[in-house]
């Protein structure tokens, strides 16, 4: 089954350090993973995607995420992070077909990132 | 998103009681789903939806049951509510594997 793991359950980073979330995954065939963020009391918002192509994937709000095919790694990385920039972000891979091309996504169980000033 | 909406946003009802969370989508997508957030669990599937009257279970749907008469409703009921059943609830939508647009969230509480 296709799954993603997220190691850390929270990141804590000065404003203006460089900001790592990390998200490893187990798929079978090509992976197309996904980032979400969460802000408080919201939905989940998109942020990147990997479908094919560079291994360097660019995002919403300066957010970036390199695939590593030999690490089955998807990390998402910022420069510079910002106060508003703390969040929940979730890292998911859609799973086993369902009927047609719609697929179910999986998330990991969330990294919550805490920005102070 | 403007294309999908949950309703309603808030809700505490009684243990036993059954509960109908709904959700709305005006991008005509085929496939919807149905998720739970927990601390700790992240987002897990309860059911979903591959076309009108098309359904089936997801990894947590013990106790949920869903329908979904038009393309652009899917409703979830707790049947009986029960403590463990105390949430937020997403609904999402997508037309394929390459882009899911989630709802605000359905906060339940059962006491």
């Amino acid at each position: 089954a296709q799954s993603v793991a997220q190691p850390e359950d929270q990141v804590n980073v000065a404003e203006g350090n460089p900001l790592t979330v990390k998200c490893t995954y187990s798929v079978s065939g090509n992976p197309y993973l996904f980032w979400y963020v969460q802000y408080p009391n919201r939905g989940l918002q998109f942020l990147l995607k990997y479908i094919t192509g560079d291994n360097l994937v660019k995002g919403s709000y300066g957010f970036e995420a390199e695939f590593n095919k030999s690490q089955t790694s998807f990390h998402l990385k910022k420069p510079s992070a910002l106060v508003s920039d703390s969040a929940l972000y979730f890292c998911a891979v859609p799973g086993t077909r369902i009927k047609a091309a719609g697929n179910k996504l999986t998330f990991g169980g969330g990294t919550r990132v805490l920005v102070k000033p | 998103d403007a294309g999908i909406t949950q309703s309603p946003r808030h809700k505490v009802t009684e243990t036993g009681t059954p509960v109908t969370l709904r959700c709305h989508q005006t991008e005509n997508h085929r496939y919807m789903y149905w998720y739970r957030q927990d601390p700790g669990h992240g987002l897990r599937l309860i059911h979903y939806s591959y076309g009108v009257k098309d359904t089936d279970k997801g990894e947590v749907s013990d106790g949920y049951s869903v329908s979904r008469s038009k393309t652009e409703d899917f409703l979830l009921t707790l049947e009986s509510a029960t403590s463990s059943q105390t949430s937020v609830y997403f609904c999402a939508i997508s037309e394929s594997k390459y882009g899911y647009t989630f709802g605000s969230g359905t906060r339940l509480t059962v006491v």
